[in-house]
């Protein structure tokens, strides 16, 4: 699977968008790009994926580059609660995710 | 999405000692369970893949013989720590697979198990 580059940490202001970059220059043809964020001490929460359009869910808008070696992740409104790391994977339709280092945002009041 | 349960969410046991961690899948039957583990302040480490029915395949560096993990239905796998010792404190996380009805294969994670040994 390819890898991933991301900043590694950003900081918002709550109430403004935050938009996190992932550059994936080497993704080959039939791998997505997924976005995972994990909150202190829990789980990863799945957010978003996509192959080659935009993408947007009731979580997050995706987009992605038309030649697919970056995307950036888009938090239109970024609350406190959105404070966490945010991890961007591109892998095939197996299952296996390799995550990288990620971003952490800090949404600060 | 889906639901993935942990048990315990969080165990202290002395060095020497083994424990078991359970991961479930609660409304979907997984064909394919990760399992990882977290240090502070880093990235989730993938230790092992296990499928139902079948020996885990564990990543390289991983002892198979100290993380013992079974699969034996499709919605419980099992992580046993053998002989824990202070450096094997860590937060487990594991993950359970359903092949999805889109073109892609979720994947859903459990909230974590932190692992402390004396």
């Amino acid at each position: 699977d390819a890898k991933t580059t991301q900043p590694t940490s950003m900081d918002c202001a709550e109430g403004r968008a935050a938009n996190l970059p992932c550059n994936h220059s080497t993704i080959s043809g039939n791998e997505y790009v997924y976005w995972y964020r994990q909150i202190h001490s829990q789980g990863p929460q799945y957010i978003i994926h996509g192959l080659k359009n935009n993408e947007t869910n009731e979580m997050a808008p995706l987009i992605i580059t038309e030649d697919r070696k970056s995307s950036t992740l888009i938090l239109p409104h970024a609350t406190l609660r959105d404070t966490a790391v945010y991890y961007c994977i591109v892998r095939s339709g197996g299952f296996k995710t390799i995550f990288g280092a990620g971003t952490r945002l800090f949404v600060k009041a | 999405g889906a639901v993935v349960s942990q048990h315990p969410s969080r165990v202290i046991c002395k060095s020497g000692t083994s424990v078991k961690i359970e991961c479930r899948s609660l409304d979907f039957q997984a064909t394919t369970m990760f399992w990882y583990r977290q240090f502070p302040k880093q990235s989730l480490m993938l230790m092992a893949t296990s499928n139902e029915g079948s020996k885990a395949t564990y990543e390289q560096g991983v002892e198979k013989d100290k993380f013992l993990i079974n699969h034996a239905s499709l919605t419980l796998s099992t992580l046993t720590v053998t002989s824990a010792h202070p450096e094997d404190s860590s937060f487990y996380i594991c993950s359970a697979a359903a092949p999805g009805q889109n073109s892609y294969n979720e994947q859903f994670f459990g909230p974590g198990t932190r692992l402390t040994v004396l």
